[in-house]
């Protein structure tokens, strides 16, 4: 059973950079069968893709956020993790880590429980 | 960036009754590269359709999706008592962003 965790600060300041961790276990990171996310979702708000990770090294990343983000993987640790700069209130949320699989036509098939990151002073 | 607009806002309906959700695109979406999510509170979500019409694993068949090009629906036949949640659908196209719907609240009346 595949299952996602993630981990790191729950409150960050304004300025600062969020970081953030997904261990995955049950399963491969530098599988060629799948794609690595992350995914936000402010309170109360609906979901925002973030961006994705592939083994081959590749990423893609929100527009919106591109300037901002890094998606990186250990595969040793099969960790994958994001770092989100410059971060402002705008930027709390529930952070979710996924693993994105063409084996359904690159939905979402888990996700991680969620990492709720606060940005305050 | 596509955006999807998913109706209505809040479906009020009462166990055994079938629910009709819509979410309509900008611009058409690959109908391969759809999905529909539920999400209950304080949970991560739960794939329930990909490819638009394909069921997850272990997703009972009273959920079913359709449509293609900008319009997609997601049916439940007869509701159960946990299907009241909040249900999302994605488009995954070939150019990011991947963009998710505003959500439809399906609660009990």
């Amino acid at each position: 059973q595949v299952q996602l965790q993630e981990s790191g600060p729950g409150l960050v300041k304004p300025s600062q950079t969020l970081s953030l961790t997904c261990t995955v276990s049950g399963g491969s990171i530098s599988s060629v069968n799948y794609y690595w996310s992350w995914i936000r979702q402010p309170a109360g708000k609906g979901l925002e893709w973030i961006g994705r990770f592939y083994t081959s090294g590749t990423t893609d990343y929100n527009p919106s956020l591109k300037s901002r983000v890094t998606i990186s993987a250990d595969t040793s640790k099969n960790e994958f993790s994001l770092r989100l700069s410059s971060v402002t209130a705008a930027d709390t949320a529930v952070y979710y880590c996924a693993r994105v699989a063409f084996n359904t036509a690159l939905a979402v098939d888990y996700w991680g429980q969620g990492a709720l990151v606060t940005v305050s002073s | 960036e596509i955006v999807l607009t998913q109706s209505p806002g809040t479906l009020s309906l009462s166990p055994g009754e079938r629910a009709t959700l819509s979410c309509r695109a900008s611009q058409s979406v690959v109908s391969s590269y759809f999905a529909w999510y539920q999400q209950k509170p304080g949970q991560a979500p739960r794939l329930l359709i990909y490819g638009a019409s394909s069921r997850a694993t272990g997703i009972p068949d009273r959920f079913s999706g359709s449509g293609s090009g900008t319009d997609f629906t997601l049916t439940i036949s007869r509701l159960e008592p946990e299907d009241f949640a909040v249900y999302y659908c994605q488009q995954y196209g070939d150019s990011p962003p991947w963009t998710f719907g505003q959500g439809t609240k399906v609660e009990v009346k």
